[in-house]
């Protein structure tokens, strides 16, 4: 059981260029969280998904678009990257039938230089 | 809009008690949540508590929760060189709100 899955764990980009963080989970959750982590910043709400086929803002979402076309998957897009989303991004999932906490992923590191 | 906050460095002796604390500030708060945070590693849940407790105990790990003062602690006994770590307090009012984190608290043990 892998649980939740993001790709890639690391990327450079350039100032400008854009690239989409894809999260993966495994466990069936409707719920689906990207937040991003940041020195001093603690974490920071980006967008969620409560099910396939829905989006909504979090905290800071400014820059930032997202998709959930397949209940297994929730991607996260930069479309023209700046140094200010240089960051840590953490994707979680929910199951809330069961149980109240989230899941996480290992993270990925982003540098936009 | 909700806030929850807690001290950002917490430094101990191995083998003495750690107790990193929380407040919010959301009288609804339904569920509040401890995770860790390794070098490197995506967040773990520790434990959590419901609102209508006022302590939860897990082994090493003890919960105090003082809904009056919206005040949130959690005790580590006998904290060892494996406990540093940052640890966050998070907060929910429903299931279907997202948690909102504080800033997480790094705990340094010393040997």
């Amino acid at each position: 059981n892998a649980g939740v899955t993001q790709t890639p764990k690391f990327r450079v980009l350039k100032t400008g260029q854009s690239m989409t963080l894809l999260c993966a989970q495994d466990m069936n959750h409707e719920y689906m969280y990207w937040y991003r982590q940041d020195p001093g910043m603690g974490l920071r709400l980006i967008h969620y998904s409560v099910g396939e086929g829905t989006t909504a803002k979090g905290e800071v979402p400014d820059g930032y678009n997202v998709s959930r076309l397949k209940k297994q998957n929730f991607l996260l897009g930069l479309e023209s990257a700046a140094p200010s989303q240089t960051s840590v991004y953490f994707c979680a999932s929910r199951d809330i039938q069961t149980n109240e906490k989230l899941f996480f992923g290992s993270g990925t590191q982003l540098s936009v230089l | 809009g909700e806030d929850v906050e807690q001290s950002l460095f917490l430094s101990v002796r191995e083998g003495d008690s750690s107790v990193i604390n929380c407040t919010y500030t959301d009288s609804s708060s339904t569920y509040l949540y401890w995770y860790k945070q390794e070098p490197g590693a995506g967040l773990q849940l520790l434990t959590y508590i419901f609102s209508n407790m006022d302590m939860k105990q897990d082994q090493r790990l003890t919960v105090l929760l003082n809904k009056k003062d919206k005040h949130l602690s959690l005790r580590i006994a006998d904290t060892q060189t494996g406990d540093s770590a940052i640890y966050f307090c998070a907060e929910s009012s429903t299931t279907n709100t997202p948690l909102v984190f504080g800033k997480g608290t790094r705990l340094s043990v010393i040997a």
